[in-house]
């Protein structure tokens, strides 16, 4: 059982390049989200969705795109790359429903992304 | 102003002594769940417990107990006989409302860096 997984674990990126952080899960988790964490800010979040076809923005949304075309995969771009996006990217996911249980987050080992 | 308030930047610990991570949480609603995580210097984040707004009894889990004080609005993390492996960053979170509807977003604290000294 892999939980969430995403790719890349690291990246380099310059000025203005465009690229996606790719997140899988395997759980069959309806909600799933992006989180960026930096020194002094704590995690905040850029986009969640609630199921296959529906996002939404959190926090910091600006500079990201998001899509969901299914309940596994919820990639995240980033259309033109600024040092200010230079962080470590969570992705987490979690059940539906109102059970003690699905109220926990699942998050990947993070992406470190650093933009020159 | 910050809604998740972790006053604690660091703590240092004795090995197989207890210790408290506070957290502080500023919300108008009467439904809502509070969080801790875990991060260990490799990076990934951990569940570890959580406690909603209605519980009436302290959550546990294993080592880890969570304080919940609604009237003072603090929720402190207790490690119990503390463990080397438990060095880490721990962060307190907050869900605003209910859980219903999908409501998974969290509001972070700073985090508590703790160190556990043989």
């Amino acid at each position: 059982n892999a939980g969430v997984t995403q790719t890349p674990k690291f990246q380099v990126l310059k000025t203005g390049q465009s690229m996606t952080l790719q997140c899988a899960q395997d759980m069959n988790h309806e909600y799933m989200s992006w989180y960026r964490q930096d020194p002094g800010m704590g995690l905040r979040l850029i986009h969640y969705s609630v199921g296959a076809g529906i996002t939404d923005q959190g926090e910091v949304p600006n500079g990201y795109n998001v899509s969901r075309s299914t309940t596994e995969d919820f990639p995240l771009r980033l259309l033109s790359a600024a040092p200010s996006q230079t962080s470590v990217y969570f992705c987490a996911s979690s059940l539906a429903g109102s059970s003690s249980g699905a109220n926990v987050l699942t998050f990947g080992a993070g992406s470190r992304l650093t933009v020159l | 102003a910050q809604k998740i308030t972790q006053t604690q930047p660091g703590m240092f610990v004795q090995e197989k002594e207890a210790v408290t991570l506070d957290c502080t949480y500023d919300t108008s609603d009467q439904s809502y769940g509070l969080f801790w995580y875990k991060q260990p210097s490799s990076g990934e984040m951990i569940f570890l417990i959580y406690q909603g707004s209605y519980d009436e009894q302290n959550a546990t889990e294993g080592r880890y107990s969570l304080n919940f004080q609604k009237a003072r609005k603090s929720a402190n993390l207790v490690i119990s006989a503390s463990q080397l492996g438990d060095s880490a960053m721990y962060f307190c979170a907050m869900r605003e409302g209910r859980e219903a509807g999908n409501n998974r977003k969290l509001i972070w604290g700073l985090g508590t860096s703790l160190a556990v000294n043989p």
